[in-house]
């Protein structure tokens, strides 16, 4: 079965940068888009972008251009996302998902907190 | 970007209740997909292409709409229902989501 197991909750200090990983088993991971959504506290879902781990190729929601960089490693079939020049309001729960018919597989999701 | 406007925020309801969720394209979309998110969890795939539910949604979920106006429906609403729910266009990148409606148990 497809699972996508992410990295731990991350405490960082403003104008720093972090990196979570998704490690993903059950499929073809070099064959499967990896997509990034955001959620910060309280609020709605947000589409950070996309790597296609087979050829490294990537794709950003313009909003997010600069802020984070999609890598994939398919030795291990983990993808990263980095975030950097961190401020508070890039605390959020940051998820890694793939997609089907939809947003069909979903990690459990990484905490990011940023504060000094 | 399209822009996705869930209504009602929120809404309370009692088991057994119909409940009806509203979700609003800024430009027309061809189809639509919804999530259901419990506190502390992933959003669960729910609804998609518009009407198909997911693997294990129970079926007194649908899902309709077109256009610009789609709307997820219960017909019969179970405490286990109780969560909230985000509606999500791909008919143009960057997909996007809808603010989400918290649905409680009355």
């Amino acid at each position: 079965q497809v699972q996508l197991q992410q990295s731990g909750t991350e405490l960082v200090k403003p104008a720093s940068s972090v990196k979570i990983s998704c490690k993903a088993s059950g499929y073809t991971f070099t064959s499967n888009y990896m997509h990034w959504i955001r959620q910060q506290p309280g609020n709605g879902l947000e589409w950070i972008g996309w790597i296609y781990p087979g050829n490294g190729n990537t794709k950003y929601n313009q909003k997010f251009d600069g802020k984070a960089t999609l890598t994939a490693d398919k030795s291990s079939s983990t993808a990263y996302m980095q975030l950097s020049s961190l401020t508070s309001e890039d605390s959020a729960v940051y998820f890694c998902a793939t997609w089907g018919s939809s947003f069909d597989y979903w990690g459990q999701g990484v905490m990011v907190t940023v504060s000094s | 970007e399209i822009v996705l406007t869930q209504s009602p925020t929120t809404i309370a309801a009692s088991p057994g209740e119909k409940v009806t969720i509203t979700c609003r394209a800024s430009s027309s979309v061809s189809y639509m997909y919804w999530y259901q998110q419990k506190p502390g969890a992933s959003p669960k795939p729910w609804i998609y292409d518009t009407s198909k539910l997911a693997s294990g949604v129970p079926n007194r979920f649908s899902g309709s709409g077109s256009g610009t106006s789609y709307s997820l429906t219960i017909n019969t609403m179970e405490t286990e229902d109780a969560a909230t729910y985000y509606c999500q266009q791909w008919s143009s990148t960057p997909p996007t989501f809808g603010g989400g409606t918290k649905l409680e148990l009355k």
